[in-house]
């Protein structure tokens, strides 16, 4: 089975520009969860989408949002960049959301904003 | 609120050694999931070990294993046998049992473990 892919790997934007960030979970899995990994912050959750709707989010601003397709796909948009929002984002997916299941991880998207 | 600490930001390993990380945690939950991520240089994170909060039996995996003390909310990961390849930054995770926090994962600041040949 493929793992948990992420596109694209690498990103270099400009500060006040927009991003699109993709995660294709792994088949037959319906939860995927963002995370925002940063050396001075950590790992912080983002939001969790599950078929389609989303279910939970974590403290960041509305620049920060997110969809989900029919396939279970899932988008990641941040508007205005900030230097700060370079980091490494990453997905993770499951198979069932509501009861015990473990979460897959991709590969990481790194964003970096100049 | 839900915190995850580790105080140990890098530890060292002699190849085939033990090791152990620790993790402490603060919840008021009574039920919960606590999770071992590895993350190699390469920056997959990979799951190594999962204890559900209502089992008293730590579990294993392998050269893996936790020393789970719910009382104390302190949540061990002890690598045996310890390989090159077990050199990563190791993160402590918390998530709520249940349906609305399933997905939310609460990391520790890491890890990062140095395994010495």
């Amino acid at each position: 089975k493929a793992g948990v892919t992420q596109t694209p790997r690498y990103l270099i934007k400009t500060r006040g520009q927009q991003v699109t960030l993709s995660c294709s979970p792994i088949s037959g899995h319906r939860s995927v969860s963002w995370y925002q990994q940063t050396p001075g912050q950590g790992l912080q959750f983002l939001f969790e989408y599950f078929s389609e709707t989303q279910r939970n989010k974590g403290n960041f601003p509305g620049r920060f949002s997110g969809r989900q397709f029919s396939n279970s796909r899932s988008e990641m948009n941040v508007s205005t960049l900030e230097l700060g929002d370079s980091a490494l984002y990453l997905c993770a997916s499951s198979f069932v959301s509501g009861i015990a299941y473990e979460q897959y991880f991709g590969p990481g998207t790194r964003l970096t904003v100049t | 609120a839900q915190t995850v600490t580790q105080s140990q930001p890098e530890m060292s390993v002699q190849e085939a050694e033990t090791v152990t990380l620790s993790c402490t945690y603060d919840t008021s939950e009574s039920d919960y999931y606590l999770f071992w991520y590895k993350q190699p240089p390469s920056r997959q994170m990979i799951l190594v070990i999962r204890q559900e909060a209502y089992k008293q039996q730590n579990a294993t995996e392998n050269r893996f294993s936790v020393n789970f003390q719910k009382a104390a909310k302190s949540f061990s990961l002890k690598i045996s046998d310890s390989q090159l390849g077990d050199a990563a930054m190791y993160f402590c995770a918390y998530r709520s049992y249940g349906s609305g926090n399933t997905g939310k994962l609460i990391f520790g600041q890491g890890t990062t473990l140095q395994v010495k040949p």
